[in-house]
């Protein structure tokens, strides 16, 4: 069965350093989505992708984070200073389409600890 | 905007059929999901309601009211297993992209 796949799986780094997470979706999956998920609480979305376009980053702060999808595939989120607040666990979710209410297929996360 | 609500945490016996309300406020509606997370784990898919009334799948059930802006999802038979977070997500009118709710914690004894 065709997964999410997501690295690292943990990373543990020291505030104002510079991290980044990856992400390969299911294969014809154009819809690429990064949340992140404090403890105790629900998915939060930061960036939406249709194949190599953003379509919805109003969430990401965009001062220390960046996103890109560059051939509409795999992913890359980054993040630069890294921040005390910022130790979260990291989920990267693909689906068919954005035209309408799609099942989205989670990764696996990387859980951050920024010390 | 919108908000969600649901219950933090409920606690339920081995066995038993444990019902998880959420109610949410949103300017449109586009369908409400249900997915299951367990501890560590990612969110799982486990329904998506339009329209009004009950869609049955196996041992879970969910239930939506579009006038009443309510859902709530049925466990039937419960397993250790089922122990998880239950995320409540609605799509904030104009968008397809869901919304989630803080989730509820299930604990399930013997």
């Amino acid at each position: 069965e065709a997964e999410v796949a997501q690295s690292p799986r943990y990373k543990i780094t020291e505030k104002s350093q510079a991290v980044a997470f990856w992400c390969d979706p299911i294969s014809g999956h154009a819809t690429l989505y990064w949340y992140r998920q404090i403890l105790g609480q629900g998915p939060e979305l930061l960036v939406q992708f249709q194949d190599e376009s953003v379509v919805d980053d109003s969430q990401l702060p965009k001062d220390r984070f960046s996103a890109e999808r560059l051939k509409g595939v795999d992913s890359t989120l980054k993040i630069q200073p890294a921040e005390l607040g910022d130790s979260a666990m990291y989920l990267c979710a693909s689906s068919l389409g954005a035209g309408a209410p799609h099942e989205q297929y989670f990764g696996p996360g990387t859980r951050l600890t920024v010390t | 905007g919108q908000n969600i609500d649901q219950p933090t945490e409920m606690t339920a016996t081995e066995g038993a059929i444990v019902q998880i309300n959420c109610t949410y406020q949103t300017s449109g509606f586009n369908g409400l999901f249900w997915y299951q997370q367990h501890a560590g784990e990612a969110p799982t898919f486990l329904s998506y309601n339009v329209l009004d009334g009950l869609e049955e799948k196996g041992r879970f059930s969910s239930f939506l009211s579009r006038s009443k802006g309510y859902s709530y999802l049925l466990l039937k038979e419960l397993q250790m297993k089922d122990s998880a977070s239950y995320l409540c997500a609605v799509p904030p009118g104009g968008s397809y992209i869901p919304t989630f709710g803080r989730g509820t914690s299930l604990i399930v004894h013997p």
